[in-house]
């Protein structure tokens, strides 16, 4: 138990243009959600929390009009990347947590964004 | 505020041989910590974890770690490694009660035949 895929695995997209990836829990329900950003052989920084219903809290740095994030429902959050710029190419990883499963993440498999 | 130091960014070793891993975290509260493994091009899978209970937690494949609470370590080890162990390897911390996750910047385990 306790799945979260991301789609997609990996995107290519123009500089200019916006791309979204969609994180979901397929077998329980994510309170909340987070968004982590990873760069070559770099750690993963937090981007941004997301709890179901409500806005989502940035960290510092990150501009919240660029990096759009949506938790819609209890199983789906979406980040999307407005007016892609080539330094937004990364490795994103979203994990979600359960409520009734305590204070554990589970990490989707990741996306692969590179604006060219 | 929280931190997690990970000294070592890479770790050759032979195969078979033992490793540690080192990972020190600095937090004036309770924590809760995990050691993830990815390996290329994928995303993290929980290799252990320690939450409460027994200092020493171990892995279905040979990992395991213990938590020094005096010395603030989480150090991951496994007595002998396999060409297949070869990954990165993140430590991470979480004070109880907030849920946020603070990585360490990850070390490069190169198993070597």
């Amino acid at each position: 138990g306790a799945v979260v895929s991301q789609h997609p695995s990996r995107v290519i997209c123009k500089s200019g243009t916006s791309v979204k990836i969609e994180c979901r829990s397929l077998d329980f329900q994510a309170t909340t959600m987070f968004w982590y950003r990873q760069f070559p052989k770099q750690s993963l920084m937090l981007m941004a929390t997301s709890n179901e219903g409500s806005k989502a809290t940035y960290e510092q740095g990150v501009e919240k009009d660029k990096f759009l994030i949506n938790h819609a429902s209890l199983t789906l959050s979406t980040l999307t990347v407005t007016s892609a710029h080539p330094e937004d190419s990364s490795f994103y990883i979203c994990s979600a947590r359960d409520l009734l499963r305590g204070s554990e993440q589970y990490f989707g498999p990741g996306t692969r964004l590179t604006v060219t | 505020a929280q931190s997690v130091t990970q000294l070592d960014s890479q770790v050759p070793v032979f195969e078979e041989a033992p490793v540690e891993l080192r990972c020190n975290y600095s937090s004036s509260v309770s924590v809760y910590l995990f050691w993830y493994v990815q390996y290329p091009n994928q995303g993290l899978q929980l290799l252990l974890k320690y939450l409460s209970g027994s200092t020493l937690v171990k892995s279905i494949n040979g990992f395991e770690a213990e938590f020094n609470k005096s010395q603030t370590s989480f150090h991951l080890r496994k007595p002998s490694v396999h060409i297949s162990d070869t990954a990165e390897y993140f430590c991470a911390v979480s004070e109880t009660g907030t849920y946020k996750y603070i990585f360490g910047t990850g070390t490069r385990l190169k198993v070597l035949a």
